[in-house]
């Protein structure tokens, strides 16, 4: 299995940039994809392909990242940006990273 | 507007089995893959089954493999999962979700249908 690994929580002032990391550990080329889930909501798609913005998405949120390294980048953060974000690829199958929550201070 | 409508889910013993539906709406359904995805309590994202556009292929991980079954009626826009000797390891809220049409990301999810393992 293609393992994801992320960063578990940080925290950041409103206005700041913010950038998630993802680890993949295999290439997985530009298949990586974003996904931010709010608490008692199910997953919202942000980012597909690594770098493509979902529509409707604020074009605050923006993707980056080929082969094993992906960032999503958040600039500048905003209160309701507070949620955890998941990568997930699919290069092969589809796996899901462990989330990253992001807490606004 | 798309909307996916899960249904099935509940209490149940471990060895036992159980059936999710998921209706879909909104969008054309026989041209989309289909897949489930799962999160026990606290956790992260598991992926559980994917079905192509027109059924004729299935895909499963491991962990569900010759126990979970995929299907899809493009007739009645719905899908399913049977879900057979339940584990309690298989406690977690299901969702229905929309493939692109390359089956790579899930742009569509539904809101979930807890599943419950116990004794």
């Amino acid at each position: 299995d293609t393992v994801l690994t992320q960063s578990p929580a940080l925290a950041v002032s409103p206005g700041e940039r913010v950038t998630i990391s993802c680890r993949a550990s295999e290439s997985v080329s530009t298949g990586m994809h974003w996904y931010q889930q709010k608490p008692g909501q199910q997953p919202k798609l942000l980012i597909y392909g690594a770098s493509n913005l979902e529509s409707g998405v604020p074009a605050r949120f923006s993707g980056s990242g080929s082969g094993t390294d992906f960032t999503l980048t958040i600039d500048p953060v905003e209160a309701d940006d507070t949620a955890t974000y998941f990568c997930q690829q699919s290069w092969n199958d589809y796996t899901f990273g462990a989330g990253t929550k992001l807490e606004l201070k | 507007e798309v909307q996916l409508v899960e249904s099935g889910g509940g209490l149940v013993q471990p060895g036992r089995s159980l059936k999710l539906s998921c209706v879909a709406s909104g969008f054309t359904f026989n041209n989309y893959w289909m897949t489930w995805i799962r999160q026990a309590p606290g956790k992260g994202l598991e992926w559980v089954a994917s079905i192509t556009n027109t059924g004729g292929s299935t895909y499963y991980p491991d962990s569900v493999k010759g126990r979970f079954t995929i299907s899809r009626d493009n007739a009645k826009s719905t899908l399913y999962l049977q879900m057979n000797s339940l584990r309690s390891e298989d406690t977690a809220t299901y969702y229905c979700t929309r493939a692109d049409i390359y089956g790579e990301y899930f742009d569509y999810w539904g809101q979930g249908v807890m599943v419950t393992v116990s004794s």
